[in-house]
């Protein structure tokens, strides 16, 4: 069973552009969720993806954007980048149960974004 | 709201010691609660998970948490640290919402010393 990756694993851009970075979710599940650390903090929720459908977002502005698709691997969309979207970037694939609640969320690496 | 707090942000014991990470939660409904554990430039490990089962939940490398309702705690412990230990902790509980968003503690470092 594969677990979750993510690619690139480091990434370096400055400050205006834009970036995308991508997540295959494990094996059987049908649900992404995207996370934020940044450095010496916990992770901060940014949105989830359920069946290709954006299921829930965090606090963060328009220009983080997603997309899933049918094989429910994942991206994540930063536009117009600013010093502070410097963080670690991790990704957790899941699914929901016959109780309607999210099963155990599993991480992927992460990805390391720099903005310079 | 949902909340995690950590007490503690560094947290540093010899081998061999007990290892001793507090957490604890705000939740208005019964929570489902989660350690994860952090290594240098790496994703996030499940350590172990509460889900409104048994109160004392035992996970892997040796690690347990007890849900204590009346104190709204979630403790990790494990009896006998080793140096492997050493890394970041994270408490987090999930969100009752329609997608079950974690929310996260600010971390522990655990240091791990001979």
């Amino acid at each position: 069973e594969t677990g979750v990756t993510q690619s690139p694993t480091h990434l370096i851009k400055t400050r205006g552009q834009q970036v995308t970075l991508r997540c295959s979710s494990q094996s059987g599940h049908n649900t992404v969720s995207w996370y934020q650390q940044a450095l010496g903090q916990g992770p901060q929720f940014i949105f989830q993806y359920y069946r290709e459908e954006e299921n829930g977002r965090g606090n963060f502005p328009p220009r983080f954007s997603g997309l899933q698709f049918p094989n429910y691997s994942s991206e994540l969309n930063v536009n117009a980048l600013e010093l502070d979207d410097s963080a670690l970037y991790l990704c957790a694939s899941s699914s929901y149960g016959t109780s309607g609640m999210l099963d155990t969320q599993y991480f992927g690496p992460g990805t390391r974004l720099t903005v310079l | 709201a949902q909340s995690v707090t950590q007490l503690g942000s560094h947290v540093s014991v010899s081998e061999g010691a007990l290892v001793l990470l507090r957490c604890n939660y705000s939740s208005s409904v019964p929570p489902y609660l989660f350690w994860y554990v952090q290594y240098p430039n790496q994703g996030l490990q499940l350590l172990l998970k509460y889900t409104s089962a048994a109160t004392l939940v035992k996970g892997i490398n040796g690690f347990e948490a007890e849900f204590k309702k009346s104190e709204t705690s979630f403790h990790l412990t494990k009896p006998s640290a080793h140096m492997s230990d050493a890394a970041e902790y994270f408490c987090a509980v999930s969100d009752s919402g329609g997608y079950n968003k974690l929310i996260f503690g600010a971390g522990t470092r655990l240091a791990v010393h001979p």
